[in-house]
């Protein structure tokens, strides 16, 4: 089975703060996206990469970063935390350019910025 | 915005009855995937229908799809407490190399009743 990790299941950081938040997939996909999940708003893509150090944004990427250095990790960075970026955060990931990609996702991240 | 939407936002039944949600969307597609999110999770594929299918089954569960109307229905039988989560449709369309992006409803929270 294929398997999203994501570092920290609960987060609490501080406005101003900068914030890394970590995704681990272990089924060597190509593809990897990060979304915010909003009540009311449903989940919207943030960022997504289509290989190593490959990045393309997303719906919503004002205020965020992402990094990908390995096939396996793909890292989302609130360079300076704002209280409007609370939410949950999920990690996702996708075989590489077929019809019909399931993307698997990780167990998300609750972060609350004060 | 391609966003699809369900219908209804929430459903309450009692175990043992089917539980109908319904999901429409606004451009074309290639696949239309459900996915199921139990409380404070990650979000979990359950099936996926192509754009030239018109129904589709896995266990309990059946979808269709009716791209005249450009909707589409997940159809629980037998629920089981189990099944309470919030449910989610999700169309897709092509981003560049190959990823594809899906774009998600605001899903249906289902309540199972013992």
């Amino acid at each position: 089975d294929v398997k999203v990790t994501q570092s920290s299941r609960y987060l609490v950081k501080r406005t101003g703060e900068k914030v890394f938040l970590e995704c681990v997939q272990d089924m060597d996909h190509e593809n990897m996206f990060w979304y915010r999940q909003d009540p009311g708003l449903g989940l919207r893509l943030i960022y997504f990469s289509y290989d190593v150090k490959m990045k393309e944004k997303g719906d919503i990427p004002e205020g965020y970063s992402v990094s990908r250095e390995k096939k396996e990790r793909f890292s989302l960075i609130l360079e300076s935390a704002s209280t409007n970026q609370t939410s949950m955060y999920l990690c996702a990931s996708s075989l590489w350019g077929t019809s019909t990609d399931t993307q698997y996702f990780g167990p998300g991240t609750r972060l609350t910025v004060l | 915005s391609q966003q699809g939407e369900e219908d209804p936002q929430a459903l309450s039944i009692q175990e043992g009855e089917n539980a109908t949600m319904n999901c429409s969307y606004k451009t074309s597609i290639n696949n239309l995937q459900w996915y199921r999110q139990n409380s404070g999770r990650g979000l979990v594929h359950l099936i996926l229908i192509r754009s030239n299918e018109r129904e589709k089954h896995s266990g309990r569960l059946r979808v269709t799809l009716d791209t005249s109307k450009k909707s589409s229905s997940l159809l629980i039988t037998a629920s089981r407490a189990a099944d309470t989560a919030s449910y989610f449709c999700a169309t897709d369309y092509f981003l560049i190399q190959g990823a594809q992006k899906l774009v998600f409803g605001q899903g249906t929270r289902l309540t199972i009743n013992p």
